[in-house]
């Protein structure tokens, strides 16, 4: 089992929706980020996350320590937030575990 | 702008010969990573570095070298003694006073 899991692998969505990624994680991490790949493959970081909530612009990130566990949402999609959307955490370490990753598609 | 700069964005290399993926950095981070990316997985560590002129290896370094001379250089070669080269390569560096990590654009090597 991965120690960094994310749900669901592959998301479609048409333009408008609410969309919700999730993220699990088994480890005890002193952060939690959130990472956006697009299809040339440059990776840009949404957030960086130790506890509750953080917003920009369309995006929420949110994460439970207790329930190790945290969702990335994008509200009223765009075609433009199509990418990849990866989970990392930070352990005790001074390394990254990352997720297999989210493909998002998002049709007009 | 102040970021990381890998190059070339596309490689490609006979069986057998060694390569060298460029990254650069203007940040004046003191932590720079190395990560291999292939379909269907997570980034994997390849090499690490903290501080010039001293790095450590990550999770699959094997048929990998690097060095760091230079605060704002961190280049990865690739040697012939790495089994399946092919893949995605991502560098990334570290702001020493918190978590945030900045990365490049990348590099795609193939092994032809």
């Amino acid at each position: 089992k991965n120690e960094v899991e994310q749900s669901p692998q592959n998301l479609t969505a048409q333009e408008g929706e609410f969309i919700t990624i999730n993220c699990s994680y088994s480890v005890g991490i002193s952060a939690l980020h959130w990472l956006q790949q697009h299809p040339g493959g440059g990776i840009v970081s949404l957030f960086m996350l130790s506890s509750g909530k953080k917003k920009h612009g369309r995006l929420i990130a949110t994460i439970n320590i207790q329930e190790k566990h945290s969702s990335l949402h994008i509200t009223a999609s765009h075609p433009r937030d199509s990418a990849v959307y990866i989970c990392a955490v930070r352990g005790n370490t001074d390394k990254l575990i990352f997720g297999t990753g989210t493909r998002l598609q998002v049709f007009p | 702008d102040g970021g990381i700069t890998q190059s070339p964005k596309y490689l490609f290399r006979k069986e057998g010969q060694n390569v060298t993926l460029s990254c650069e950095q203007n940040l004046n981070h003191d932590a720079m990573y190395w990560y291999r990316q292939d379909p269907g997985q997570g980034l994997r560590l390849i090499y690490y570095s903290q501080i010039v002129n001293d790095f450590q290896k990550g999770d699959i370094a094997e048929g990998y070298s690097v060095s760091r001379e230079k605060k704002e250089s961190f280049p990865l070669t690739v040697t012939s003694a790495q089994k399946n080269p092919t893949a995605f390569y991502l560098c990334a560096s570290r702001d020493g006073q918190g978590y945030g990590y900045t990365f490049g654009s990348g590099t795609r090597l193939t092994v032809v």
